[in-house]
């Protein structure tokens, strides 16, 4: 069965970092692009990043651009969100969700983003002083 | 950045009911390598994660009931549940994959009349 278990939120002070972690079972983790999704308290979905299967490309929300890294390490089925100059409006639940298409060297070249078909419980993320 | 756009913001229908939920995009979202619309649907219930209901505008997840189907092509799409159900309520969120930065529409919360 295809689960995702995100760790790493608490709380935090402005401008301090805070890194998540999303570990993965039950399909190829290096096969697929992964992506983070976050809920701010009452809100709606925001789109956060992506990372390509392997790891190469990224795409930001032009919010955390600059801010946020993410990256995937294939060989622990693990996905990770690095978040630096954390603001009081990055205060959220972090969703980490697998993209829907498999990708492998021959496909995904440009476009290796897509609908999110697996999610985990989400992490939760407060930024206060 | 592509923006999406659900209306209406929250929908009352009565149990049996058809519930339709539109979500219009800035720019076609008409995939050229598949001919396919980039838009997925997804329903979130309160306390849980998002799940999947709909991708490529029109095809229905494994598992996912029948009575929910996806329309549309270019910008304007909709969702339609046939015959709602108690477990419908819910609140819907449309998303494009079309172009980075993916989005989503603000959402639709569907109640019961």
């Amino acid at each position: 069965q295809e689960r995702l278990v995100e760790s790493g939120g608490g709380v935090v002070q402005p401008g301090g970092s805070l890194r998540l972690s999303c570990a993965a079972f039950g399909f190829t983790f290096s096969a697929h692009g992964m992506h983070w999704v976050r809920q701010a308290p009452g809100k709606g979905l925001e789109w956060v990043t992506i990372v390509s299967y392997d790891g190469s490309n990224q795409y930001y929300a032009d919010s955390v651009k600059g801010r946020f890294t993410i990256s995937k390490d294939n060989s622990k089925d693990t996905l990770y969100l690095q978040m630096n100059s954390l603001r009081p409006e990055d205060t959220a639940v972090y969703y980490c969700a697998k993209d829907g298409v498999r990708c492998s060297s021959t496909s995904c070249l440009t476009h290796f983003y897509s609908y999110m078909d697996v999610w985990g419980k989400g992490t939760t993320v407060i930024v206060s002083s | 950045d592509i923006v999406m756009t659900q209306s209406p913001d929250s929908l009352a229908v009565s149990l049996g009911e058809r519930a339709s939920i539109n979500c219009k995009s800035s720019q076609s979202l008409l995939y050229s390598s598949n001919n396919q619309n980039s838009l997925a649907w997804y329903q979130q219930k309160p306390g849980q994660p998002p799940k999947l209901l709909i991708y490529w505008a029109s095809a229905r997840e494994s598992g996912v009931p029948d009575r929910f189907s996806g329309s549309g092509s270019g910008t304007d799409f909709t969702l339609t549940i046939s015959g709602l159900q108690a477990e419908d309520v819910a609140v819907y969120y449309c998303q494009q994959y079309h172009s980075a930065p993916c989005s989503f529409g603000q959402g639709t919360k569907l109640e019961i009349k």
